[in-house]
């Protein structure tokens, strides 16, 4: 068990660039959660996927945010045209599938800044 | 919806003293109540947690009662450590958000001084 794994951990990009995140999860957990974290603030939920399907989106996910789960193993998260407000933690998380409440291991986030 | 309060940080205390760090929730039914960590330079760590009412989650000295009568899980460890620096943030799943995401709190900050 390799928990949670991100790339890249630090990204600085100027506004209006694109960028994407990746997450993998722990093998053979089939939920996987994104988190975006600003400064002081605890992380705020963005998406879930259950295998490959996004089940669940938040109001903070933009039109210019988008998230994928191809294969129902990595995920990525893109953002389209950043802007400063978008400069943040982003954390993935994942979970074995059950009934109930599934605890959500993080992996070690990925920094973003935009210029 | 769902929602959860904190103390506000920094808590500054010396080693071994005693520690609470408070937690409130707001939410329907009958959600699970977390406490993680943060460490610096780290992930979110999940520290315990407790699935109904009057749970007991514990873990690493650390430990916390979930009170449904006053809507609290009031984090308490008897005796801190230098280690134990770091930032804890209370969550809540369940209940009219659904089990999937957690809610959390804006984190309190623990400094312990030799």
């Amino acid at each position: 068990d390799t928990g949670v794994s991100q790339d890249p951990r630090h990204k600085i990009t100027k506004r209006g660039q694109n960028v994407t995140f990746r997450c993998d999860p722990i093998s053979e957990h089939n939920r996987l959660y994104w988190y975006r974290q600003t400064l002081g603030q605890g992380p705020e939920f963005l998406t879930y996927f259950q295998n490959e399907a996004q089940l669940e989106k938040s109001r903070l996910l933009s039109d210019r945010f988008s998230a994928e789960r191809p294969k129902g193993s990595f995920s990525t998260l893109e953002i389209q045209r950043t802007e400063q407000g978008d400069s943040a933690m982003y954390l993935c998380a994942s979970s074995p599938a059950g009934t109930g409440t599934d605890t959500q291991y993080f992996g070690p986030g990925t920094r973003l800044t935009v210029l | 919806g769902n929602s959860v309060t904190q103390m506000e940080g920094p808590v500054t205390l010396s080693e071994e003293a005693f520690l609470t760090i408070n937690c409130t929730y707001t939410a329907t039914g009958y959600p699970s109540l977390f406490w993680y960590v943060q460490y610096p330079g780290e992930g979110l760590q999940l520290l315990l947690k407790a699935t109904k009412a009057d749970d007991k989650g514990s873990n690493k000295g650390f430990e916390a009662t979930y009170r449904k009568e006053t809507t609290s899980f009031h984090l308490e460890k008897g005796s801190v450590q230098v280690s134990d620096s770091a930032v804890y943030f209370c969550a809540l799943s369940g209940g009219n958000t659904g089990f999937q995401k957690l809610v959390f709190g804006t984190g309190t900050r623990l400094l312990v001084s030799p």
